[in-house]
């Protein structure tokens, strides 16, 4: 596609409920981030993916949190048993190649209430 | 990565030249000076980079000064649209840069 795609692009849940968010990168970029962003706050590192594989999860908040890729391509974040403090905008990012250095293209966001 | 300063907010009139300045006077040798923007309840966007050399693409043009202590996004003839968060951050080509960090940023107002 011309830009990276998330869904949905609002989501309303109740606390503990599970919530998926999903991803579309940029065709044929190989690195894939997900980041958050509380309101008035500014971006909170999760989670990058170099094809399928995670190298580096350290940005997870908790265990409830987790994310796969599968295809190299399309990945979703799932958030289990949904607490108020995760309502934020969840953001991805791809870049071509390598992630060092290369140019890192944003998702519109997917904005989650937790009720 | 190093630090960047930019200031709070700044207004542009509509059609005018928006002249976004940005310090970094701890930048090394090896750092890219990279430029995003969020418009309200956006993601963030993309606008430019450069090392050394002035840079100019279809959104904006990055003047970086010659010691590359500082640098000036413009954008040539600034609309309603582009009122935004600017974010100027330096990035280098190794270790984990690619958890990317933005600092306060400038909000640009566009007047009518």
């Amino acid at each position: 596609g011309a830009g990276v795609s998330q869904s949905p692009s609002n989501k309303v849940t109740e606390k503990g409920k599970d919530v998926e968010l999903r991803c579309d990168p940029i065709s044929g970029h190989t690195a894939l981030y997900w980041y958050r962003q509380s309101l008035g706050q500014g971006l909170e590192f999760l989670i990058y993916f170099q094809g399928n594989s995670a190298p580096d999860k350290s940005g997870l908040p908790s265990d409830r949190f987790s994310a796969e890729r599968t295809g190299g391509s399309v990945s979703t974040l799932t958030i289990q048993r949904t607490q108020q403090e995760d309502s934020a905008v969840y953001l991805c990012a791809s870049s071509l190649k390598r992630p060092q250095g290369e140019t890192q293209y944003f998702g519109p966001g997917t904005r989650l209430l937790v009720l | 990565d190093a630090k960047t300063t930019q200031p709070t907010s700044m207004d542009c009139a509509e059609g005018r030249a928006a002249n976004l300045p940005c310090n970094h006077s701890t930048i090394s040798g090896n750092e890219y000076v990279y430029w995003y923007r969020q418009i309200h309840s956006q993601g963030p966007q993309y606008i430019i980079h450069g090392l050394k050399n002035n840079e100019t693409n279809e959104m904006a043009s990055l003047i970086i000064t010659e010691d590359r202590k500082s640098s000036t996004l413009i954008l040539p003839h600034a609309t309603l649209r582009d009122t935004a968060v600017y974010y100027c951050i330096v990035r280098n080509g190794g270790g984990s840069n690619y958890k990317l960090t933005f600092g306060k940023g400038t909000l640009l107002t566009v007047n009518p």
